[in-house]
């Protein structure tokens, strides 16, 4: 199994909605990530997990809140998001933080909108 | 400081030509370089990584690039482009050890038949 499960694919929600991103991977990786993706631009770091332990923290708003209940899980908290966060939102695993020993896997997205 | 430039946002290939997407990166380290590829709605996928062994690195689908250290270059090249290559290509730079990938700002691959 090399996939990444990203769910849901798509989310529309208002602004003082609470909702939730969710990935799992079962290929045995210890370190997870977070990356936004506007339209026609690269995808940005957000949050990195190195064993369930949060590792990095790209300055981002409070509105989203991470966590890695194990190391297959890792969800994305969303509230009082604004319109400008509508974007894809990747979700990526590799075996261990420290991106450059080996590939990062990606999820195929979370399409969130904000009205 | 490491980043990494994509020099053209938009290549236009005809279906059966070769295919060159140009990446200039620059790091003060020896880097770790890499090709994803992104279809439309879809996540991002490794088409090849060079991680200071052989500097011509085979990636899947037919493609390869090769690390220049003199140019500071790795272009990704293909001899005969395919319709299921047209995607987004970002070339990517990772230093040793670091937990973060930066990608270069993408190139649009049109295939046209």
């Amino acid at each position: 199994d090399t996939e990444v499960t990203q769910t849901p694919k798509h989310l529309v929600m208002g602004m003082t909605n609470k909702k939730s991103l969710k990935c799992e991977q079962h290929m045995g990786h210890r370190a997870m990530y977070w990356y936004k993706q506007k339209a026609k631009k690269p995808p940005e770091l957000m949050f990195v997990y190195s064993y369930e332990k949060l590792s990095i923290n790209e300055s981002v708003p409070s509105r989203f809140s991470p966590e890695c209940p194990n190391s297959s899980l890792l969800n994305l908290h969303l509230h009082a998001l604004q319109p400008e966060d509508s974007a894809l939102y990747l979700c990526a695993s590799s075996q261990v933080a420290g991106t450059n020993t080996g590939e990062l896997f990606f999820g195929e997205g979370s399409r969130l909108t904000v009205l | 400081a490491q980043s990494v430039t994509q020099l053209d946002s938009h290549v236009s290939v005809s279906e059966g030509t070769p295919v060159l997407l140009r990446c200039n990166y620059s790091s003060s380290y020896s880097p770790s370089l890499f090709w994803y590829v992104q279809h439309p709605n879809k996540g991002l996928q490794l088409l090849l990584k060079y991680t200071s062994a052989a500097t011509l690195v085979k990636g899947i689908n037919g493609f390869e690039a090769e690390f220049k250290k003199s140019e500071t270059s790795f272009h990704l090249t293909k001899p005969s482009a395919h319709m299921s290559d047209a995607a987004e290509y970002f070339c990517v730079v990772s230093l040793t050890g670091a937990n973060n990938l930066f990608f270069g700002t993408g190139t649009r691959l049109t295939v046209i038949p």
